[in-house]
């Protein structure tokens, strides 16, 4: 069966740009979470859905972040304005339930903001 | 809020030797444990957890053990291969944070033949 999946793998954005993430969950996967990973980091906590609801996004570094996931699956993670400080890996991971499951990550979108 | 400790953040070793990673985390709270393992430009994934009614879980060459008085938990490989060679990261939960994972910085670790 098919995993997490992201795309665009790489994205090259000049600073101000506007760009959006897409992340293909597990099917079936009630919960979504995106993650941002600098280099040589372990992964940061951005935001957490569960179906279309979104229930927390405390880990969104600005108001430049927004994610959304309008019918419970695909969810995309828009950054307005880019800077070069979100340059990074931005991670998706899916889980079958709530909380305590395990989370199945996709490959991760570069973003490289110049 | 939970903050996670790794320690090291690379370790060297030799086929067949064991490595051992250790985190400590703040949020006595916490209670599920999982490890990731990410290899070079891959995505991590899971090779064990354990939940905080649980001191020690095993899995073939992985263990890892928890100590919930001292707030830390370990991971032990034996009989390395280098096929073992990656970032391992920790991680920490509460089941009421929505899943909301503080990992550790990481370990690189690299194993000779």
């Amino acid at each position: 069966g098919a995993g997490v999946s992201q795309s665009p793998r790489y994205k090259v954005a000049k600073r101000g740009q506007d760009v959006a993430l897409r992340c293909d969950p597990i099917s079936g996967h009630v919960s979504l979470f995106w993650y941002q990973q600098a280099l040589g980091q372990g992964p940061e906590f951005l935001t957490y859905f569960q179906n279309e609801a979104q229930l927390d996004k405390s880990g969104l570094p600005s108001d430049r972040f927004f994610a959304e996931r309008p019918e419970g699956s695909v969810s995309t993670l828009k950054i307005q304005r880019t800077q070069q400080e979100d340059s990074a890996v931005y991670l998706c991971a899916s889980s079958l339930d709530g909380p305590g499951y395990e989370q199945y990550f996709g490959p991760g979108t570069r973003l490289t903001v110049t | 809020g939970e903050n996670v400790e790794q320690h090291p953040s690379t370790l060297s070793v030799q086929e067949g030797d064991s490595a051992v990673i250790k985190c400590t985390y703040s949020d006595s709270a916490s209670n599920y444990f999982p490890w990731y393992k990410q290899e070079l430009g891959k995505r991590p994934q899971l090779i064990i957890d354990i939940r905080s009614n649980v001191g020690e879980k095993k899995d073939q060459r992985i263990a890892v053990t928890l100590n919930k008085t001292a707030k830390h938990f370990s991971l032990h490989i034996t009989e390395t291969q280098p096929e073992d060679s990656a970032v391992y990261f920790c991680a920490a939960m509460t089941t009421d944070s929505w899943g909301k994972f503080q990992f550790g910085a990481g370990t690189q670790v690299v194993v000779t033949p």
